[in-house]
């Protein structure tokens, strides 16, 4: 039971151009959402996150917008950058839960073209 | 600040036998995560630690377990190895009340 799904296993984008990575979820109790990258042979790191009683949270040129009717997340970087390229990877939280594990989606290979 | 540091980078075992991954946490993180990252796969939470505590576990059999020592590092065993055991095995640590988790660098287990 996949309960945090990233349906693109790959982007193509062009320097300069706005990337949006897109996420769904299941469990109606996440209530915290968070965005990781991940470049080869080095492990995930933080890159922003969004509680549910906001829909949008903004920083620098990443942005990531949740619609909690859709139980729908994406994450924008505009403009992208080639150091851009890389997986990212949506997590869910509850953080009412008894454990502050996160579920992970499979991952978006973003890459940057120069 | 040192981050979160595993060993070995790299483990090579042959199918059942065990294998050990250690994780260190940064400096005064309590809780530490375990992941799974198979090839094709996402992240797949396997254990989390907290002041020396399992506190919770991901779909996985018994023979993956775990433990917390007293300095908060943590260990994870897989015993009777399976080849599709091999993958990239993520560790994280966080504060006990936040959840950004940060990162170690992973292990690379492959099971011959």
């Amino acid at each position: 039971d996949q309960q945090v799904k990233q349906n693109s296993p790959s982007l193509s984008v062009q320097e300069g151009r706005i990337s949006i990575l897109n996420c769904d979820y299941t469990n109606s109790m996440f209530d915290y959402f968070l965005w990781y990258k991940k470049y080869p042979a080095e492990g995930p790191t933080f890159l922003i996150s969004i509680s549910s009683i906001k829909d949008k949270n903004e920083d620098g040129r990443f942005t990531v917008f949740l619609n909690k009717s859709a139980k729908h997340l994406s994450l924008h970087i505009v403009p992208s950058q080639p150091g851009d390229s890389a997986v990212y990877f949506c997590a869910a939280s509850s953080l009412g839960s008894s454990g502050s594990r996160l579920t992970f989606g499979e991952g978006t290979q973003l890459t940057v073209n120069p | 600040e040192a981050g979160v540091t595993q060993s070995p980078t790299h483990l090579i075992k042959t199918r059942g036998q065990q294998a050990t991954l250690r994780c260190s946490p940064i400096s005064g993180h309590t809780s530490v995560y375990w992941y799974q990252q198979a090839l094709g796969l996402g992240l797949q939470f396997l254990l989390w630690y907290d002041e020396g505590e399992e506190r919770n576990r991901g779909n996985f059999p018994p023979r993956f377990s775990g433990r917390q020592f007293p300095n908060y590092s943590s260990e994870l065993n897989v015993n009777a190895l399976e080849l599709e055991d091999s993958a990239l095995y993520l560790c994280a640590s966080s504060l006990a009340i936040q959840d950004e988790a940060f990162f170690g660098q992973g292990t690379r287990l492959t099971v011959v």
